[in-house]
């Protein structure tokens, strides 16, 4: 079975601080994905990444940053991190062929205060 | 911007179908229907795709008007754990793409 693992569940994070969440996929996928979930608002896309060291801002990228140094693994870097960034974050992978199908992690739940 | 439109929520009651619609009225040729849906705190799960055909799987049917504007998922018996919000979204085949879910509908199964 494809496996996303994100690295922390819950965390807790003061205003200002830089946050990094990581997302590591085991299925040699060359897309993937950042996703934030608000109540209301469903999944907004914040970055995607289609290779090593390629990135493509999605809808909501202000306040984010991401890097992909290994095809496995996708971080999202909070730069100084606020209080209206506190939400659950949902990583995902897919292949790139016809048909392919998305993959997402189980989420990092973040608060910010 | 999400390309579907679905209705924010709906109830069942528990061992009837489910039917889900979504509208999808700009989807282009090359575009296939997926659906996915997240339990609560979980991240979401693939459920069932389709291009033009039906589809079905163990967990569901999916039903695509001839037109490709509008599809149905079909939950045959739906149970207390079908309880979940569901994402329709429309996707091309392959290919380095953004990848946009809306909100979902929220269904609720009822005892």
């Amino acid at each position: 079975d494809v496996k996303v693992t994100q690295s922390s569940r819950y965390l807790v994070k003061r205003t200002g601080e830089k946050v990094f969440l990581e997302c590591v996929q085991d299925m040699d996928h060359e897309n993937m994905f950042w996703y934030r979930q608000d109540p209301g608002l469903g999944l907004r896309l914040i970055y995607f990444s289609y290779d090593v060291k390629m990135k493509e801002k999605g809808d909501i990228p202000e306040g984010y940053s991401v890097s992909r140094e290994k095809k496995e693994r996708f971080s999202l870097i909070l730069e100084s991190a606020s209080t209206n960034q506190t939400s659950m974050y949902l990583c995902a992978s897919s292949l790139v062929h016809s048909g392919n199908t998305i993959y997402f992690g189980e989420g990092s739940w973040l608060t910010v205060v | 911007d999400a390309k579907t439109t679905q209705p924010p929520s709906m109830d069942c009651a528990e061992g009837r179908a489910a039917n889900l619609p979504c509208n999808h009225s700009t989807i282009s040729g090359n575009e296939y229907v997926y659906w996915y849906r997240q339990i609560h705190s979980q991240g979401p799960q693939y459920i069932i795709h389709g291009l033009k055909n039906n589809e079905t799987n163990e967990m569901a049917s999916l039903i695509i008007t001839e037109d490709r504007k509008s599809s149905t998922l079909i939950l045959p018996h739906a149970t207390l754990r079908d309880t979940a919000v569901y994402y329709c979204i429309v996707k091309e085949s392959g290919g380095y793409q953004k990848v946009t879910f809306g909100i979902g509908t929220k269904l609720q199964v009822i005892p």
